[in-house]
This record gives structure tokens, C-alpha cells and sequence, in this order.
């Protein structure tokens, strides 16, 4: 367990309205990673983070967006949700140590 | 650019048998390869790695052998059991900021 928490668990929203899915660690690593979950596609890399303020662009970053103002959250934004955005998200951290990646329980978006 | 490419699914096997669940990868240079595991409802786990060629990575009963030459990362266990029904995701690592690549992922079942 690397003390990766998410929320909300899980969602249901509409069409056109933004939603902000929340990543909490606890134990000050430096990366942290959103992906997506969706069936014949395996995850895909949104965004990533590598550190405070830091960010970048994965495979399927259109339609999103980040944040990062503290080491220990890591936010996910959808502008305006559209229907292809449904999907279980993940979030993700690189351990300090060894450097393998670790990841939160997921949260289940749906969009109507 | 980096793919992962692995077996489809579904696998079915009964008890006891044996596991090969095949993963071959296109990258330069020589990546980090990783097996995560997806209980239902659950998010991954590490399973385990291998970081240079020839290194075996093992865990839990199941085994994987980095080939360069062949470019694979076969996942192996020996007998398996009803609770290593799952979904197993090969990956690879390369490159800065520990980004992972993954495949499309081979759900596996078990029956007793």
C-alpha cells in the first residue's frame, strides 16, 4: 500500500459538466500519474505530474486537465464531460526507492 | 513509438494447469518490463519486474524472463489456482519520468 487514496470512488454526471477527481498520497513521492481504464485498450496515460507546478501531457491528454499545487494531491479535471469520457480512472505514484509505480483503487466515471 | 503487445483473452484453465500468458514489446533502447495484476474492482498490483536483459523477475509462484533478443516478456506460473483469477497487464518502462506503456491486458479464469 503506498497510501494513494482517491475520490470520489465513484460518479455519475451529465453530459457538458466539469468534474474534478482528487488523487491523495501520503508518502511525498515525487510523480504522480492519471490514467484511464477502458475495455481492448488497457490504461492510457493522461497526464503526469513531476512535482509541484510540473506537468505534462500523456497519449490521451484532449478534453483534460491538471493540477498540482501540492506534493500530495494531484487533481484531474474534465472542462466539460462528454460521453467517451466514461471511463475507471486511475491515479498512480513512483516510489522514491525503487521507482516502481504504484496505484490508487480507481474511480468509476460515468457520463449521461 | 513504445507498444506492448499481449495474448488475448480470455484464458480460461482449470486448476493445476499451467500458465503462459505471452507479452512482446517494441522499444528502443532497453527498457524496464513490468506483470501487474487486477483483482475484480480492485486497482493493479505490482506482480513483478525485470530491469536488463536475462533477469528473471518472480513473485508469488509466477516467473518472467526478459529476452532481448526475442523481445518478449512471457508471464509463466506452474500450477495455478483459483484465486490468481485476474486480469495480468504486461508494461514497459523507458525513458525519463517512469512513465509506463501498457498492454491491452489478458483476463484470466480459473475454475476448480
Amino acid at each position: 500500500d503506498a497510501g494513494i487514496t482517491q475520490s470520489p470512488r465513484h460518479k455519475v454526471t451529465e453530459t457538458g459538466t466539469p468534474v474534478t477527481l482528487r488523487c491523495h498520497q501520503t508518502e511525498n513521492h515525487r510523480y504522480m500519474y492519471w490514467y484511464r481504464q477502458d475495455p481492448g485498450h488497457g490504461l492510457r496515460l493522461i497526464h503526469y505530474s513531476y512535482g509541484v507546478k510540473d506537468t505534462d501531457k500523456g497519449e490521451v491528454s484532449d478534453g483534460y486537465s491538471v493540477s498540482r499545487s501540492k506534493t500530495e494531491d494531484f487533481l484531474l479535471t474534465l472542462e466539460s464531460a462528454t460521453s467517451s469520457q466514461t471511463s475507471v480512472y486511475f491515479c498512480a505514484i513512483t516510489s522514491s526507492d525503487f521507482y516502481e509505480q504504484y496505484f490508487g483503487p480507481g474511480t468509476r466515471l460515468t457520463v449521461t | 513509438g513504445d507498444s506492448v503487445t499481449q495474448m488475448e483473452g480470455p484464458v480460461t484453465l482449470s486448476e493445476e494447469a499451467f500458465l503462459t500468458i505471452n507479452c512482446t514489446y517494441t522499444a528502443t533502447g532497453y527498457p524496464s518490463l513490468f506483470w501487474y495484476v487486477q483483482y475484480p474492482g480492485e486497482g493493479l498490483q505490482l506482480l513483478l519486474k525485470a530491469t536488463k536483459a536475462d533477469d528473471k523477475g518472480s513473485n508469488k509462484g509466477f516467473e518472467a524472463t526478459y529476452r532481448k533478443e526475442t523481445t518478449s516478456f512471457h508471464l509463466e506460473k506452474g500450477s495455478v489456482q483459483v484465486s490468481d483469477s485476474a486480469v495480468y497487464f504486461c508494461a514497459l518502462r523507458r525513458g525519463s519520468n517512469y512513465k509506463l506503456t501498457f498492454g491491452k491486458g489478458t483476463l484470466l479464469t480459473v475454475n476448480p
